[in-house]
């Protein structure tokens, strides 16, 4: 079974450029997740998506943070303009429901603010 | 709001030297508590689900328990290539998202 996929692997910008990371979750998957990982920290979610639909997007920094899932598979994470706080390992994560059940991680793009 | 602490930060075993690492977390309605191994440059990798009080779960040299407050994830005899951060994380009440603890770093020496 393939796993999560995540593209690019590694990213540089400078700050207030824009980036886009784009995840290919499990197939069959209804449940997508965006964390956050800051170096030395646990992963914090940004976004969650059920099908098509935000779950929880209440940590996510609206003014420069979004994210969409069309058709309810892949789905693209975009922040626009970058600051240099931003600099962190963006993990997609996969489940197959919303629920009491694990969520399957991709292998994160580093993405790197200068 | 849930929080999920993991102590201690890190720990350095010598090979065959067993340990336990520590999740401790306040919730409201405890819905799975979840643990997970990551190694460097990758993403985390799933190990168990617990969901109730009493409950254990096995794998390999790995055990892990849970009780009304935390969970321990028990480690018997470790090798060099267990060596990863473990991170656990809780799915409670009408929450639906994961909330990790910020991981223990386990260095394993041959």
């Amino acid at each position: 079974e393939a796993g999560v996929a995540q593209s690019p692997r590694y990213k540089i910008i400078e700050k207030r450029q824009s980036v886009a990371f784009w995840c290919n979750p499990i197939s069959g998957h209804a449940t997508l997740y965006w964390y956050q990982q800051i170096l030395g920290q646990g992963p914090k979610l940004l976004i969650q998506f059920q099908n098509n639909g935000v779950v929880d997007d209440s940590q996510l920094p609206k003014d420069r943070f979004s994210a969409e899932r069309l058709k309810g598979v892949d789905s693209t994470l975009k922040i626009q303009p970058a600051k240099l706080e931003d600099s962190a390992v963006y993990l997609c994560a996969s489940s197959l429901m919303l629920l009491n059940t694990e969520a399957f991680f991709g292998q994160g793009t580093r993405l790197t603010v200068v | 709001e849930d929080q999920v602490t993991q102590s201690p930060e890190a720990l350095r075993l010598q090979e065959g030297e067993s340990s336990s690492l520590n999740c401790s977390y306040t919730v409201s309605g405890l819905r799975g508590l979840f643990w997970y191994r990551q190694d460097p440059g990758k993403g985390p990798e799933f190990l168990f689900t617990l969901y109730s009080a009493g409950e254990e779960k096995e794998k390999e040299r790995l055990k892990a328990t849970l009780t009304k407050k935390e969970s321990f994830l028990h480690i018997t005899a470790p090798k060099p290539e267990d060596s990863a951060t473990y991170l656990c994380a809780v799915q409670a009440g009408s929450a639906r998202q994961l909330t990790f603890g910020s991981g223990t770093q386990l260095t394993v020496l041959p």
